[in-house]
């Protein structure tokens, strides 16, 4: 069975600083990779995807994910935060040959003003 | 406006009642699912439904129920049986089960607390 590693529970950064989650995964097959994000009070959204190609995979509000097979890796960067991007983050792997996604067990991020 | 509705938003239980959570979407979407969200463990597949009057068994399913009579429609029913019920349950959608470049569109997701 796959599974989804997500080291950092809760992360604390001041607006600007430079951030990236990490995300492991064991699965030995083909995967599609997927970021979402909770925001305090909202649905949970998707934030990137990664299915095939360009390993290097941009998505909204300036987030951008690299897949990096060697090492069954999806880690979530971001240049420079801000404050509204507070918020939980899941990390997903979907097995090619599956059906089912399986979530990591999120980070916390906070981003004092 | 297209999307998944669930409800209610808080529910509150005693213990040895059965309650069943709503899930509604509009987007025309084959499958739908459910997951329990617990702090710390991430989403976590309770059922899946790919048809109508068909669904299957996640990764922790004891405990709970589905129908699926309507494509629109998957409720989840929270038993007596289950142990530990009280979490944040969330149902999501997504055009197709297999293959194809699916992603799952999710409800703003029911806080059930057992008193």
């Amino acid at each position: 069975a796959q599974s989804v590693s997500q080291h950092n529970h809760h992360v604390i950064l001041s607006e600007a600083a430079s951030l990236e989650l990490g995300c492991n995964y064991s699965y030995g097959g083909t995967v599609n990779l997927f970021w979402y994000v909770q925001y305090p009070g909202q649905h949970l959204q998707l934030l990137l995807k990664y299915f095939s190609g360009d390993p290097l995979v941009k998505g909204i509000k300036g987030f951008e994910a690299e897949f990096i097979k060697s090492k069954f890796s999806f880690n979530l960067r971001k240049p420079s935060v801000q404050w509204s991007d507070t918020a939980e983050y899941f990390c997903a792997v979907k097995a090619n040959a599956g059906n089912m996604l399986t979530f990591g067990g999120g980070t916390r991020l906070m981003v004092k003003p | 406006d297209g999307g998944i509705t669930q409800s209610p938003k808080y529910l509150f239980r005693k213990e040895g009642q059965n309650v069943t959570l709503s899930c509604e979407q509009n987007l025309n979407h084959d499958a739908m699912y459910w997951y329990r969200q617990d702090p710390g463990q991430g989403l976590r597949l309770i059922y899946y439904s790919q048809i109508v009057n068909d669904f299957q068994k996640g990764d922790i399913a004891e405990g709970y129920s589905v129908s699926r009579e309507k494509k629109e429609s998957f409720p989840l029913t929270v038993t007596s049986a289950q142990k530990n019920p009280t979490a944040f349950y969330l149902c999501a959608s997504s055009p197709q089960l297999a293959g194809g470049y699916n992603e799952q569109f999710f409800g703003p997701g029911t806080r059930l607390t057992v008193l």
